[in-house]
């Protein structure tokens, strides 16, 4: 069965530092998705691509976030300087059309000291 | 705006018990969809269902079914005879047209299941 792969499971960084985390989606989707999960907390939308593009994002998706295909596969979220508060573990997502059926990975944790 | 509300933190049960995880949601969008994922101690999100708002049958997929009620704006979830496996965080989402179909979630029942 098809799935989406992200990379690194875990990532351990100093604050201040940027961070990159990959993501494979679903050979044949067109929509992707970041969501986060502060530990124990609800799972929060960051922002959409589609269409090689951002579609929409979330207040938390500030601009030290950026997302990018970079090639045909791979949909990266990038932290450039990277906060305490951004400890948690990150969502990627896709699906096949604009309907909110997402697939998910199985998340990349952040812990940034 | 849309809202989603899981109002049960935690459910424990004894092993083989019915146990129903309750959703409420808020929205004014006439076409939507409500999802249930299932997030396991592994830390991964497992989607389980995903019904639209214009479909109110109730579904059943072995000891899984689900009751959406619009007049209610509710959409539970009931594991019949649970087992330890069971035992997971489950989240209730709700995706609609005018948000551009992106889901947000609720907070999360958390169920743990005894032996």
């Amino acid at each position: 069965e098809p799935e989406v792969t992200q990379t690194p499971s875990h990532q351990v960084t100093q604050m201040g530092q940027e961070v990159i985390l990959r993501c494979v989606p679903i050979s044949n989707h067109l929509y992707f998705y970041w969501y986060r999960q502060i530990l124990g907390q609800k799972v929060e939308f960051l922002v959409s691509f589609y269409n090689n593009e951002i579609s929409e994002k979330s207040e938390i998706f500030d601009d030290q976030f950026s997302v990018e295909r970079p090639d045909g596969s791979n949909f990266t979220l990038k932290i450039r300087s990277t906060k305490l508060e951004d400890s948690a573990m990150y969502f990627c997502a896709s699906s096949a059309g604009n309907t909110g059926e997402l697939f998910f990975g199985e998340g990349s944790r952040l812990t940034v000291l | 705006a849309q809202k989603v509300t899981q109002a049960q933190t935690e459910i424990s049960v004894v092993e083989k018990e019915d146990v129903t995880l309750d959703c409420v949601y808020e929205t004014r969008d006439t076409t939507y969809y409500l999802f249930w994922y299932k997030q396991p101690p592994s830390g991964e999100l497992v989607f389980l269902i995903r019904r639209n708002s214009f479909d109110e049958q109730n579904e059943i997929s072995g000891r899984y079914s689900w009751n959406f009620q619009k007049s209610t704006s509710s959409f539970n979830f009931t594991i019949t005879a649970s087992q330890v496996v069971d035992s997971a965080v489950y989240f209730c989402a709700l995706s609609v047209s005018g948000g551009s179909y992106i889901p947000t979630f609720g907070r999360g029942t958390s169920l743990i299941v005894h032996p």
